[in-house]
């Protein structure tokens, strides 16, 4: 079974402060995917990373694929309140022709005070 | 707007009762997948389609759940005689397979089912 860590689980800032938070396996996959969900809503793709070592910029976030494909963080400079929100992590690995599904982590719970 | 809409948006029903919600994915993709979602948890995934096919269950998913994707298109999940455990968020997402790659799930908003 694979599985996905997500650290910190929750994770409380003033705005304009920068974080990183993180999801990590022991297993490898061929890719990752960060989302980010407000309550009530379903997930919203943020990135999806393919290659070991990759780094991803979208505006203030920067996504990073560990180089053995098992881990990324993800770093915010200068938080904003609505960056608050759930971030998930999920793990892509295709196991044969036929068969895969996504695995996700549990997920960061970040609030950005004002 | 093209993205992946669920519906009802929000259900509630008495324990035993029958539910099914839907849903239409992006239109131009093949594989559909359903996951439920627990208060402070991750989407745990349930099953996929890849067009008409229904490819793989989950464990999570009882005898008393059943989906149908019947024309390759919209997919309908059905939960007979609901349980309160049952209750909680139903994710539809979609993608578009090339090879034995498979693009990015893109979700729907999610259908809220409260059992009483």
């Amino acid at each position: 079974t694979q599985l996905l860590e997500q650290s910190p689980q929750f994770l409380s800032i003033q705005e304009g402060e920068n974080l990183t938070v993180y999801c990590n396996s022991s297993s490898v996959f061929s890719s990752l995917q960060w989302y980010r969900q407000e309550p009530g809503e379903g997930p919203v793709l943020l990135v999806t990373v393919v290659t070991g070592g990759e780094v991803k910029k979208l505006k203030r976030l920067t996504f990073q694929f560990g180089d053995a494909r098992k881990d990324s963080s993800l770093h915010i400079t200068a938080a904003q309140t609505g960056d608050t929100g759930l971030y998930l992590c999920a793990g892509n690995n295709p196991r044969d022709n036929y068969g895969q599904n996504f695995v996700f982590g549990p997920g960061t719970r970040l609030s950005v005070l004002p | 707007d093209t993205g992946v809409s669920q519906n009802p948006r929000h259900k509630i029903t008495k324990r035993g009762q029958n539910v099914t919600f839907r849903c239409d994915p992006i239109s131009e993709h093949n594989r559909l997948y359903w996951y439920r979602q627990t208060l402070g948890q991750g989407p745990e995934f349930l099953t996929y389609f890849q067009n008409e096919a229904q490819l793989e269950k989950s464990r999570l998913l009882s005898d008393r759940f059943s989906a149908e994707r019947p024309k390759g298109s919209f997919s309908t999940l059905e939960i007979q005689r609901t349980e309160q455990g049952d209750s909680a968020m139903y994710l539809c997402a979609s993608s578009f397979m090339t090879g034995w790659y498979t693009d990015t799930q893109y979700f729907g908003p999610g259908t809220r089912l409260t059992v009483l």
